[in-house]
């Protein structure tokens, strides 16, 4: 079945310990990005990645880090979490935008909460 | 950049009513324009997009229409059923551009 697949739903954890949220995508998209959501602010770009080694900010990046080593994962990374970044996070992959479009397949989401 | 705003943010029809959303862009040259349903607990699925060279198209219940001169799309459901509650996020790109821009949801209730 083709899928984003993002782990864990959900994490629950203290200011300033490093945490990991993984995502892994079986369609062999290049495309891939991170956004949160937040109540009346929908869905903000945090990175993305047009390919292996390729990433670039989106508009929300502080805080944040990703790598992308091989084509099916994309892990985000916040090396010192702060309460302002307790949100619901979602993992999506396409096959990139460079032609005007293309679908982006979301992940069931991340719910962070940073004490 | 691209912004998308949506309205209204949130719409509560009657089961069997017609349901419309509307989206504004401001990019000219934005050319591809989806629409996503997020259930609870899911993330976004695409359920419609429509390109700047299409000025409506349809599959079963839902339809999206494009006005490139005023900037706008809507989506619209006709015959709403309880299972169309959930938030519907409009987004827009441009061709060559490697990003999407959301709007900011809105939140469909449909009353039984």
């Amino acid at each position: 079945e083709a899928q984003v697949t993002q782990n864990p739903r959900y994490l629950i954890t203290v200011t300033g310990k490093k945490l990991t949220v993984t995502c892994s995508q079986n369609m062999n998209h290049e495309y891939m990005s991170w956004y949160r959501q937040d109540p009346g602010l929908g869905l903000r770009q945090i990175y993305y990645s047009m390919n292996v080694e390729v990433t670039d900010k989106g508009d929300v990046p502080e805080g944040y880090k990703v790598s992308r080593k091989e084509k099916r994962n994309f892990p985000l990374i916040l090396e010192s979490p702060s309460p302002n970044q307790t949100s619901l996070y979602f993992c999506a992959s396409s096959f990139g935008y460079g032609q005007g479009g293309s679908p982006l397949h979301f992940g069931n989401g991340t719910r962070l909460t940073v004490t | 950049g691209e912004n998308v705003e949506q309205h209204p943010s949130t719409l509560s029809v009657q089961e069997g009513d017609s349901a419309v959303i509307k989206c504004t862009y401001s990019d000219s040259a934005s050319n591809y324009f989806p629409w996503y349903k997020q259930e609870l607990g899911k993330g976004p699925q695409l359920i419609i997009d429509i390109r700047s060279n299409v000025g409506e198209k349809k599959d079963q219940r839902i339809a999206v229409t494009l006005n490139k001169t005023a900037k706008h799309f809507s989506l619209h459901i006709t015959e709403t059923q309880p299972e169309d509650s959930a938030v519907y996020f409009c987004a827009a790109s441009t061709y060559g551009n490697n990003r999407l821009a959301f709007g900011k949801g809105n939140q469909v209730v449909v009353i039984p």
